[in-house]
């Protein structure tokens, strides 16, 4: 079974400000991790995925995460905020193909992200 | 251009009435996925597709059937609407299931009166 919990289900930073949002995954086997961004009245976009290769994943936008298995996080974070990031954060795992399991995404709750000017 | 299309985006029914939510892909995904959004829960997997006539349960299958006889489509039935389904649905497809990431579309707003 595979689960994520992403801390804070708001995040408010200063525009220009370092964005940090919290994911923790809990996975069986080597998980495959994505980060989606939904804005107002629209489907979900992906941002970026880490898929076993580089630890370090850079997104769109200028977002980046690190796998970090140790801690079992994929945090998302941004440099310095603008006011167009301000939208849902979605976390979510899948099982990579040797588990068999690799059928679905499994989300987290999401963190509302605002951006104050 | 590349994109997954729901229709309706907004529908209004009533407790009991059938109604069918439509999918259409057009990028030869062989995967497919429902999910419904509801606050506080994140989006949670109705019913996915590896391919035309394989489909199967989610994590929230009651009271949704779907069907896959074309790779490009993939329907959303709820056969008797209760209040509890009232929330956001989005379909989704992709290359190589999760593990590539779904393309989702732009959401179907569904409430049951």
């Amino acid at each position: 079974a595979q689960s994520v919990t992403q801390l804070g289900s708001h995040v408010s930073v200063s525009e220009g400000a370092l964005v940090l949002l919290r994911c923790n995954y809990s996975s069986s086997v080597p998980p495959y991790l994505f980060w989606y961004v939904q804005y107002p009245n629209q489907g979900l976009q992906l941002l970026l995925k880490y898929t076993s290769a580089a630890t370090l994943v850079k997104g769109i936008n200028g977002f980046e995460a690190e796998f970090k298995k140790s801690e079992t996080s994929f945090h998302l974070t941004k440099p310095s905020a603008h006011m167009s990031d301000a939208a849902e954060y979605f976390c979510a795992v899948s099982a990579p193909i040797s588990s068999g399991s690799a059928r679905q995404l499994t989300f987290g709750s999401g963190t509302q992200l605002t951006v104050l000017p | 251009e590349a994109q997954v299309t729901q229709n309706p985006r907004y529908l209004i029914t009533v407790t009991g009435k059938k109604l069918t939510v439509t999918c259409s892909q057009n990028m030869n995904h062989e995967y497919m996925s429902w999910y419904r959004q509801d606050p506080g829960l994140g989006l949670r997997q109705i019913y996915y597709s590896m391919n035309v006539e394989v489909t199967d349960k989610g994590d929230v299958p009651e009271g949704y059937k779907v069907s896959r006889k074309e790779k490009r489509n993939f329907p959303l039935i709820l056969e008797s609407p209760s209040p509890n389904q009232t929330s956001l649905y989005f379909c989704a497809s992709s290359f190589r299931g999760a593990r590539g990431g779904y393309t989702f579309g732009s959401g179907t707003r569904l409430t049951v009166v």
